[in-house]
């Protein structure tokens, strides 16, 4: 069945610092991928999309590029603060089947 | 404001005991998901609903029914809950599936002894 595959499953950084957290697809059908935060007792905030018409797209210190043909897309939060730090899930999903396919999740941890 | 509830939030059960998690959404939106968080294992979908009276079994819908009478209303039902269904569990909604963001609920931790 389809898939999403999320790395690393942890990933620290000193604050200021770049991270990045990787995310491979497997349905070819695939066309929206959000990336969702989720602080500790909350459930999970979007904090960037993307379709696959697009290539990259930015919000102030997030982006997410996305690479169709690779079937991967990426989440880079760069000049990173404390209040980064929670667990973050990509997600994969086409309107034809209604379903969202999430990965496995990454915690980030940003040492002041 | 706009919100999905959920509620009770925290559940302690035992084993058998039929139990129902409630879901409202004041956003008009048509559909609406249940998803259970496992640790290692992230976001896992239970059951969708596309709209009123339409629902569709995601990826691990065993032991599990809901049902959609109302647009605002999405329960998740437990007929005989059992120890693996111990999870903490979201609802969401959103507009435009597979195309826009899902608004998620605060989440309802679920033990079952």
């Amino acid at each position: 069945g389809e898939n999403v595959e999320q790395h690393p499953s942890t990933l620290s950084v000193q604050e200021g610092d770049s991270a990045v957290i990787k995310c491979t697809y497997s349905d070819s059908a695939s066309n929206y991928f959000p990336w969702y935060k989720q602080e500790l007792g909350k459930g999970p905030q979007l904090i960037i999309d993307i379709r696959s018409n697009v290539g990259e797209k930015k919000d102030q210190r997030i982006a997410v590029t996305l690479n169709k043909t690779a079937k991967h897309f990426s989440l880079h939060i760069t000049e990173t603060q404390p209040e980064d730090s929670a667990v973050y899930f990509c997600a994969a999903s086409s309107g034809g089947t209604y379903k969202y396919i999430f990965g496995t999740g990454t915690r980030l941890k940003v040492l002041a | 404001e706009a919100q999905v509830t959920q509620n009770p939030r925290y559940l302690i059960t035992v084993t058998g005991k039929k139990l129902t998690v409630t879901c409202s959404q004041n956003m008009n939106h048509e559909y609406m998901s249940w998803y259970r968080q496992d640790p290692g294992l992230g976001l896992r979908q239970i059951y969708y609903s596309m709209n009123v009276e339409v629902t569709d079994k995601g990826d691990v819908p065993e032991g599990y029914k809901v049902s959609r009478k109302e647009k605002r209303n999405f329960p998740l039902i437990l007929e005989s809950p059992s120890p693996n269904q111990t999870s903490l569990y979201f609802c969401a909604s959103t507009p435009l599936p597979g195309a826009d963001t899902q608004y998620f609920g605060p989440g309802t931790r679920l033990t079952v002894l």
